[in-house]
């Protein structure tokens, strides 16, 4: 089955300091990644729908300045929160549709759980 | 304003029951609506799809019934087991933009 990898699973730094998580699609394209954050005992908030070789679109209320996305090939793409703030910390999940073959379902990371000091 | 709701913060039954949840939405023209199983701390696993020119799919153990009418979609597990303990979340996707927007989510307690 499709397989998304996402890194790192953890992450503790202090504030103002940058974190790049990164996803992989292992074994198949994807044209199009969703990166979604997600407070405790709440559900997935939208960030930003990420298609490779383009800017990514931002949700309204998301600063595109503050959480750097980059999808430079099919299977993988960057999310960069720069001068991270205790406000940050947060549980960021990316997802990834395929780009053919596997429907519209959407595969997901397992998470980087962010804790900013 | 767009809203997908599922029913409780929590959802109690004894093992061997049918788990009914629910997903209703308002201001939304959805192509297709999905379920997707949570467990804590990790990422979302797809379980079923449904367009929204069908009215019910099934999956071994899961239905996914889907009512464009009431705005309502109904997802059940029969023949319970503790191991369907998880949070089960609704995903919408839109007409249109093809963004999947979730629902709040419902946890739920499979008792032994």
């Amino acid at each position: 089955g499709a397989v998304v990898s996402q890194h790192p699973s953890r992450v503790i730094c202090k504030s103002g300091t940058s974190v790049k998580i990164e996803c992989r699609s292992l074994d198949f394209q994807a044209t199009t990644m969703f990166w979604y954050r997600q407070f405790p005992k709440q559900s997935l908030m939208l960030m930003a729908t990420s298609n490779e070789g383009s800017k990514a679109t931002y949700e309204q209320g998301v600063e595109k300045d503050k959480f750097l996305i980059n999808h430079a090939s099919l299977t993988l793409s960057t999310l960069t929160v720069t001068s991270a703030h205790p406000e940050d910390s947060s549980f960021y999940i990316c997802s990834a549709r395929p780009w053919k073959g596997l429907g519209e379902k959407l595969f997901f990371g397992s998470g980087t759980q962010l804790s900013v000091l | 304003s767009q809203k997908i709701e599922q029913n409780s913060e929590a959802l109690n039954i004894q093992e061997g029951k049918t788990a009914t949840l629910t997903c209703n939405y308002t201001n939304y023209s959805p192509a297709y609506l999905q379920w997707y199983r949570q467990d804590p701390g990790r990422g979302p696993v797809f379980l079923l799809l449904i367009r929204e020119n069908e009215k019910e799919k099934r999956k071994e153990r899961l239905k996914v019934t889907f009512d464009t009418t009431l705005k309502q979609s109904l997802f059940h597990i029969t023949a319970s087991q503790p191991a369907d303990s998880a949070t089960y979340l609704c995903a919408l996707v839109s007409s249109g933009t093809y963004k999947y927007i979730f629902g709040t989510g419902t946890r739920l307690k499979v008792l032994a």
